[in-house]
């Protein structure tokens, strides 16, 4: 069966420091990625999504990047971060398009940014 | 921005009542879902339902979905303390990488 890890599950970081938080999904093949963050009491705004080894889009500009080193890990980056880097951020995949685009989430990172 | 709205933004019942939540969108849509998050979690997938699907049943979920209003709504029967969560409507409008628009989500708390 299929299962997404993502760590860490809470992380504190001062201001300016990089980040580096990781995705890894097992159990398919070639899946599509995605990069989400969510406030406090709100909805999921996309960052990134990913449809292959290297391929990358951007949803909304900011002080974050993505990769995908592999097919089945997506790594989440920031050289220096922000205040305003700090929520939920959450890895979800999914297989299309037999998968009929439904999206399965990992447990999600708490950043906290001070 | 947000395609998906649910209403309302938060919903107090007792157990064993009926929660609804309704959720709209702008924009045609290949198919939409549900979805449940307890707090400080993931979410879980509930429901899909198609664009040319007007209701479908799950246990005790039943969504309806009218294209022409651009409205989907959620409704949980006999609700237990556990449904306590957050749920979102997503629409997947058919782009490229499959991608989700999320509503801001509906707080239910189910009080036993």
């Amino acid at each position: 069966s299929q299962t997404i890890h993502q760590w860490p599950a809470t992380l504190v970081q001062p201001v300016g420091s990089p980040l580096s938080l990781e995705c890894t999904v097992e159990g398919t093949s070639n899946p599509n990625l995605y990069w989400y963050r969510q406030a406090a009491g709100r909805g999921l705004q996309l960052l990134f999504y990913s449809v292959g080894i290297g391929q990358i889009s951007s949803e909304v500009p900011q002080n974050l990047s993505a990769s995908r080193p592999q097919d089945r890990q997506f790594i989440l980056s920031s050289k220096k971060l922000l205040l305003s880097d700090s929520g939920f951020y959450l890895c979800a995949w999914s297989v299309p398009p037999e998968g009929e685009g439904i999206q399965y989430f990992g447990a999600g990172t708490r950043l906290s940014v001070l | 921005s947000q395609q998906g709205e649910e209403d309302p933004q938060a919903l107090s019942i007792q157990e064993g009542e009926n929660a609804t939540m309704n959720c709209s969108y702008k924009t045609s849509i290949n198919n939409l879902q549900w979805y449940r998050q307890n707090s400080g979690r993931g979410l879980v997938h509930l429901i899909l339902i198609r664009s040319n699907e007007r209701e479908k049943h799950s246990g005790r979920l039943r969504v309806t979905l009218d294209t022409s209003k651009k409205s989907s709504s959620l409704l949980i029967t006999a609700s237990r303390a556990a449904d306590t969560a957050s749920y979102f409507c997503a629409t997947d409008a058919n782009n490229a990488g499959n991608m989700l628009t999320f509503g801001g989500g509906t707080r239910l708390m189910v009080k036993p």
